[in-house]
């Protein structure tokens, strides 16, 4: 259980486009959501977090009008990177928490990840 | 702030030794730990995870870490390493929010054969 299912897992796309990425939580509702970005050999730096229904929280230095997040509903979240350059060219992943059914903790658990290139 | 620091940038060992990564945190309460390992182009799994109770928590592929307040550490160990565990690692503390991570920078594992 707990799965969050992220696509796409490729893209390539033209300098100045936009470029959509999903993430869908499969099995549970995920009132909030992550989204890191990953550089190549670095470790993951949080961007944003995106909560149902209400503006996402954006880190120091991540341009909002830029990485357009949505959260519209318990079990979708989208970045959209807008204009893009090559050097938004980068590893983007999200991640959300679930709380497990019945006694226990839940965790974070993390899509797959976009592997997304801009040329 | 909540930092997470992995000394170790990348470590090699033998298929069938023993490995310890190392992970410090520096966090205000009691963390919430996590050991996540990332293949190559992938996203990440969950290794093992500590909210409280025992400090010596099992993880899947046979993984384990141990929580050490007064060290503020939570070193990954396994005690024979397989080819297929060459990946690279992650440790994370979790605010006591639990709505965000801080993770260290990684440890990229090899494996020699």
């Amino acid at each position: 259980g707990a799965v969050v299912s992220q696509h796409p897992s490729r893209v390539i796309c033209k300098s100045g486009t936009s470029v959509k990425i999903e993430c869908r939580s499969l099995d549970f509702q995920a009132t909030t959501m992550f989204w890191y970005r990953q550089f190549p050999k670095q470790s993951l730096m949080l961007m944003a977090t995106s909560n149902e229904g209400s503006k996402a929280t954006y880190e120091q230095g991540v341009e909002k009008d830029k990485f357009l997040i949505n959260h519209a509903s318990l079990t979708l979240s989208t970045l959209t990177v807008t204009s893009a350059h090559p050097e938004d060219s980068s590893f983007y992943i999200c991640s959300a928490i679930f709380l497990p059914k019945g006694q226990g903790r839940g965790g974070y658990t993390f899509g797959s990840g976009t592997r997304l290139t801009v040329v | 702030a909540q930092s997470v620091t992995q000394p170790d940038i990348h470590i090699t060992v033998s298929e069938g030794a023993s490995l310890e990564l190392r992970c410090n945190y520096s966090y205000g309460a009691t963390p919430y730990l996590f050991w996540y390992v990332q293949s190559p182009g992938q996203g990440l799994q969950l290794l093992l995870k500590y909210f409280s109770g025992d400090t010596l928590v099992q993880g899947i592929k046979g993984f384990e870490a141990e929580f050490k307040r007064s060290q503020s550490s939570f070193n990954l160990r396994k005690p024979s390493v397989h080819w297929s565990d060459a990946a690279e690692y992650f440790c994370a503390v979790g605010n006591n929010a639990g709505n965000m991570l801080t993770f260290g920078g990684g440890t990229r594992l090899m494996v020699k054969p």
